[in-house]
């Protein structure tokens, strides 16, 4: 399968632990996006990399978060003293660089994060 | 696009039948793209069709269609003979105006009545 994977699919952790999530693109996509979706919404943009640039951060990504792609390969999500409302689905995408289709973007399972 | 909205929540359709989910936008932008996904329940969200705002032709993907209308910023999907397993959540997205992300719609749930 050369689709987006994603890893864990799920995890439940308690209030105030750390989390990491990990994200294997499309093997010849450059870009790698993440959003976060709660319960019943459309997905919300939190970071975007291209190659291992972290080229654009959204303002719902608090100092607890941090995320890396190094090499650009593999990327990774932390959440760092996690609290209940980061209770969510984090979802990873990618997407090729240039051509027609650089805008499309192609989504994993996501990861479901529960914090007790 | 700056902003995606979906004013319906729930739609239901009778298999078989057509059903049309709507979709409006706001961009000032003269070239952009819009897309359809499909998430289906506990599955990964999927890309059903895409549309080039500069291709005045509406975009047609098996029994999925869309009717593209720039000037009223609107963008809704059809989805003629439905199906049981068309059964998701749909969700409109556009890129943001001079950025790779994508805005989001609230999303519609369909539901598909055997």
């Amino acid at each position: 399968d050369t689709g987006v994977s994603q890893n864990p699919r799920h995890k439940i952790t308690k209030r105030g632990q750390n989390v990491t999530f990990r994200c294997d693109p499309i093997s010849e996509h450059n870009r790698l996006y993440w959003y976060r979706q709660t319960l019943g919404q459309g997905p919300e943009f939190l970071t975007y990399f291209q190659n291992e640039a972290q080229l654009e951060k959204s303002r719902l990504l608090s100092d607890r978060f941090s995320a890396e792609r190094p090499k650009g390969s593999f990327s990774t999500l932390e959440i760092q003293r996690t609290e209940q409302g980061d209770s969510a689905m984090y979802l990873c995408a990618s997407s090729p660089w240039g051509g027609p289709y650089s805008y499309e973007q192609y989504f994993g399972p996501g990861t479901r994060l529960t914090v007790t | 696009a700056q902003t995606v909205t979906q004013s319906q929540p729930e739609m239901s359709v009778q298999e078989a039948e057509t059903v049309t989910l709507s979709c409006t936008y706001d961009t000032s932008e003269s070239d952009y793209y819009l897309f359809w996904y499909k998430q289906p329940p506990s599955r990964q969200m999927i890309l059903v069709i895409r549309q080039e705002a500069y291709k005045q032709q509406n975009a047609t993907e098996n029994r999925f269609s869309v009717n593209f209308q720039k000037a009223a910023k609107s963008f809704s999907l059809k989805i003629s003979d439905s199906q049981l397993g068309d059964a998701a959540m749909y969700f409109c997205a556009s890129p943001a105006q001079g950025a790779q992300k994508l805005v989001f719609g609230q999303g519609t749930r369909l539901t598909i009545n055997p």
